[in-house]
């Protein structure tokens, strides 16, 4: 199993431009997560899904939009980007709790973008 | 306040040494909580699960204070292989919350 894998690991756009960063998973999890990471400030979570065809704002959804239109991928894009969207980008997948510590989440090794 | 708390560090010891990192949080309903491993410019990586009894793995022992809302993580005979960040994550349902991380140096 490859477990969760991000493509691509490293991109640099100028601003306003746009791209998607993509999210695979084959654990077969229900639950995906897109979240960010910047210095000082922890893993913050833009969006979420609980299944296929859902999704849902985290904590920092503005200037991303999301789709999961298969089980398996979880798309995070950025439709004009800018500066303040330059960080690491994680994604993660789970399944729903069936009891202690069984709802662990699982990292993909993350995506670092740079907005010029 | 911020949802889950941390001591940002850094924590340098020697090794061979016990450390000590401790976690607030302020969602009383939280239901899971773990703490995971961050290596430089690495995905976070799970540690263990945290239950209300305590739970051991080899040199690492975490313990839940649900009324006083706190988690611990205790790394007995620390080793060099054990620098990296340490952080506290409080779930609910769907979300995890995760702290800013605590930074672990064990020096030679």
């Amino acid at each position: 199993n490859a477990g969760v894998t991000q493509t691509p690991k490293f991109r640099v756009l100028k601003t306003g431009q746009s791209m998607t960063l993509l999210c695979a998973q084959d654990m077969n999890h229900e639950y995906m997560y897109w979240y960010r990471q910047d210095p000082g400030m922890g893993l913050r979570l833009i969006h979420y899904s609980v299944g296929e065809g859902t999704t849902a704002k985290g904590e920092v959804p503005d200037g991303y939009n999301v789709s999961r239109l298969k089980k398996q991928n979880f798309l995070l894009g950025l439709e004009s980007a800018a500066p303040s969207q330059t960080s690491v980008y994680f994604c993660a997948s789970k399944n729903p709790g069936q009891g202690l510590g069984t709802d662990t989440q699982y990292f993909g090794p993350g995506t670092r973008l740079t907005v010029l | 306040r911020k949802e889950v708390e941390q001591d940002p560090g850094p924590f340098n010891v020697p090794e061979g040494a016990t450390v000590a990192f401790n976690c607030t949080y302020s969602n009383s309903a939280s239901q899971s909580f773990f703490w995971y491993r961050q290596d430089c410019r690495k995905e976070p990586k799970l540690l263990m699960s945290v239950y209300s009894s305590g739970n051991e793995d080899g040199r690492f022992t975490a313990q839940l204070n649900r009324a006083s809302q706190y988690i611990s993580l205790l790394i007995r005979d620390s080793k060099l292989s054990d620098s990296a960040t340490y952080l506290c994550v409080v779930a609910g349902t769907y979300k995890y919350i995760f702290g800013t991380g605590t930074r672990l140096k064990v020096l030679a």
